[in-house]
């Protein structure tokens, strides 16, 4: 059974740093990767899709990577700012639906 | 603009009461999924449904119903079988297009609560 596991589970930084988020999933045979912004009391926000044909995807300052040999995807925040504070998710589809990590709460102080 | 549409925010429930979750999308998506999400967990899967009056049980579908008459709506029902419903509720669509999803949407979120 597909499991997707996320670390570090928090993560505290100052405003301008540069941050990596990890997601590993114990089946290789993914689909797509997708990462969320999920906001205290909120719905998802879909960030990046990574389809199976691809290895990463960039939107502004998020780039997010996808290996499959190794089964990890890694999310790359660049110059982080407050408004960045939120918790991630990553998620990866090995069947007809998407199977979620817990996630990473992530907090930028300026 | 195009989304999904949940309602109620917010919703109570008695204990033995069975209550109604509205999902509604207007993206065209042929398939439509429930998601429950517990503090300190990872959303799990309850229903999900890839064709109009056709769906499947998710790894938590035990007391919980839902129905697909139309590809625009995926209504909940939370049964008074479900021992533990307070949680947040997410529904959530995608587009089939041979490999099984496109990406993901998700709508605000109901969030259950048994008084």
């Amino acid at each position: 059974k597909q499991e997707v596991t996320q670390i570090p589970a928090a993560l505290s930084v100052p405003e301008g740093e540069n941050l990596v988020l990890n997601c590993s999933f114990t089946d290789s045979a993914i689909y797509n990767l997708q990462w969320f912004r999920q906001d205290p009391g909120k719905g998802l926000t879909s960030l990046l899709l990574i389809q199976s044909s691809q290895r990463e995807q960039t939107s502004g300052r998020l780039n997010a990577s996808l290996d499959k040999s190794s089964g990890r995807s890694t999310l790359y925040i660049a110059a982080s700012q407050p408004g960045d504070s939120a918790t991630y998710l990553c998620a990866g589809q090995a069947g007809t639906a998407l199977i979620f990590g817990k996630g990473t709460t992530l907090s930028v102080s300026s | 603009d195009g989304g999904i549409t949940q309602s109620p925010k917010y919703l109570f429930r008695k204990e033995g009461q069975n209550v109604t979750l509205s999902c509604e999308q207007n993206l065209n998506h042929d398939a439509m999924y429930w998601y429950r999400q517990d503090p300190g967990q990872g959303l799990r899967l309850i229903y999900y449904s890839q064709i109009v009056n056709d769906f499947q049980k998710g790894d938590i579908a035990e007391g919980y119903s839902v129905s697909r008459e139309k590809k625009e709506s995926f209504p909940l029902t939370v049964t008074s079988a479900q021992k533990n419903p307070t949680a947040f509720y997410l529904c959530a669509s995608s587009q089939l297009r041979g490999i099984p999803t496109y990406g993901y949407t998700f709508g605000s979120g109901t969030r259950l609560t048994v008084v």
